[in-house]
């Protein structure tokens, strides 16, 4: 099974400054058609996941630009540029390359 | 608009079995990949089965391998997790999932005596 590693597992942060959590798989996502297939995930208190980015980079409907992502093989980076209050939560990296799909451990963002 | 809807959890006895349910609507179903992943109270995600679009391959973790069996209706766009020989520790919110991109709201499952 592909283990996935997120760190930190905590971030505290002052609204307005930018965030970065890292997530590491245990060995490559690119799927045999080409594609990587890792997703990154925000679960606000009291709701379900919802899906930010899909396929390292790409924001899914409605996700606010100040949500990136990037990395490639191995290595991967979820990076907010401005934290707003509405971003507290734990995001997640998921990869759907291959059964059985994984999680990392989620990193918990808070306000300062 | 793109939908899962899931139903069928509920408080269970340890041993016991469950079957949940999972409507979906605003998409192809039979095209995707769908899944089934839990969050027991207070801790993560844990993804727990999930099967082809055309329910020909499936796969399980581990921790539930041989006690829980996926199965899709195409015809009807249902996704089903049949439970059972339930643990305490499978008390968790289950999640329908497209791929990764549309969730439920959940459906909870409590086990215990």
């Amino acid at each position: 099974d592909i283990v996935m590693t997120q760190t930190p597992l905590s971030s505290p942060v002052t609204l307005g400054q930018p965030a970065s959590i890292s997530c590491r798989s245990s060995q490559s996502l690119v799927h045999s058609g080409g594609n990587t297939y890792l997703s990154w995930l925000q679960q606000r208190p009291g709701q379900p996941p919802r899906l930010l980015i899909y396929k390292i980079s790409n924001r899914f409907s409605g996700v606010p630009d100040r949500f990136s992502g990037s990395g490639a093989g191995t290595d991967f980076t979820l990076k907010i540029s401005r934290v707003e209050a509405e971003d507290v939560g734990v995001y997640y990296c998921m990869q759907t390359t291959q059964f059985p799909y994984t999680f990392g451990q989620g990193t918990k963002l808070e306000i300062k | 608009e793109v939908q899962v809807l899931e139903s069928g959890g509920g408080l269970v006895q340890p041993g016991g079995s469950l079957r949940l349910s999972c409507a979906a609507s605003g998409f192809t179903f039979s095209s995707y990949v769908m899944s089934w992943v839990r969050q027991p109270p207070g801790k993560g995600l844990e993804w727990v089965s999930g099967i082809s679009g055309g329910g020909d391959t499936t796969s399980y973790a581990d921790s539930v391998k041989g006690r829980f069996i996926i199965s899709r209706d195409n015809s009807k766009n249902t996704l089903y997790l049949q439970m059972s020989s339930l643990r305490a520790e499978d008390t968790a919110v289950y999640y329908c999932v497209k791929a990764s991109s549309v969730w439920g709201q959940g459906t909870t499952v409590t086990v215990s005596s």
